[in-house]
């Protein structure tokens, strides 16, 4: 059973950069037919995705947070991360990784827990 | 892309047949998906290709249509049912809708 884990701080400063990391348990990120994607989610709001990024290294960024964010995969680790600089007040929310099958419209069938990130001085 | 759900929230009771829409603001045939999020939970895929079950997901939920219409239903809403519910097509989603207790 594929599992995905968030982890990172909880707490960053405004300006600074937000750093997040998902190991990948269960099976291998290196598969064939996937992205590897962050979602966040702002307290009592929706889903927004942030990025994707393929074994292989072909990355997508949401246009709204392109500028600011930063996906990246190592193989070796079976692990992925984020990292968005600059954040303020507007970027905490609950983070999540997901796995997106890239077939039949791409849809997200593995998600982790999520990790609350706040963004205070 | 837009998406686009309605109602944005609802109140039924357990045994009600509930019907969720998802209109797109252009063509998308039929590359929608559905999840189920409960609080303090990460979302569930319930559906994929429009009206495709996830593996495990109760046959009472139901997807249909293609194009830029579709719906997500519930035969006979379950106590564990009452949750957010969220269309997504490729990096968007939809603003969710929440279904209440009546």
């Amino acid at each position: 059973q594929l599992q995905l884990q968030e982890s990172g701080p909880g707490l960053v400063k405004p300006s600074e950069t937000l750093s997040l990391t998902c190991s990948v348990s269960g099976g291998s990120i290196s598969s064939s037919g996937y992205f590897w994607i962050w979602v966040r989610q702002p307290p009592g709001k929706g889903l927004e995705w942030i990025a994707s990024i393929s074994y292989y290294g072909i990355t997508y960024y949401s246009a709204s947070l392109e500028s600011r964010v930063t996906i990246s995969v190592d193989t070796s680790t079976n692990e992925f991360s984020l990292k968005v600089r600059s954040v303020t007040a507007a970027d905490t929310a609950v983070y999540y990784c997901a796995r997106l099958r890239e077939t039949l419209g791409n849809y997200m069938d593995y998600w982790g827990q999520g990790t609350l990130v706040t963004v205070s001085s | 892309i837009q998406l686009t759900q309605s109602p944005s929230s609802l109140s039924a009771s357990v045994g009600d047949r509930v019907t969720i829409t998802c209109r797109a603001s252009q063509g998308i045939s039929s590359y929608l998906a559905w999840y189920q999020q409960k609080p303090g939970k990460a979302p569930k895929l319930l559906m994929f290709a429009a009206s495709t079950l996830q593996s495990g997901v109760p046959s009472r939920f139901s997807g249909s249509g293609s194009g830029t219409e579709f719906t997500l239903s519930i035969s006979s809403l379950q106590p564990e049912d009452f949750a957010t519910y969220y269309c997504q097509h490729l990096g968007y989603f939809g603003q969710g809708t929440k279904v209440e207790i009546k």
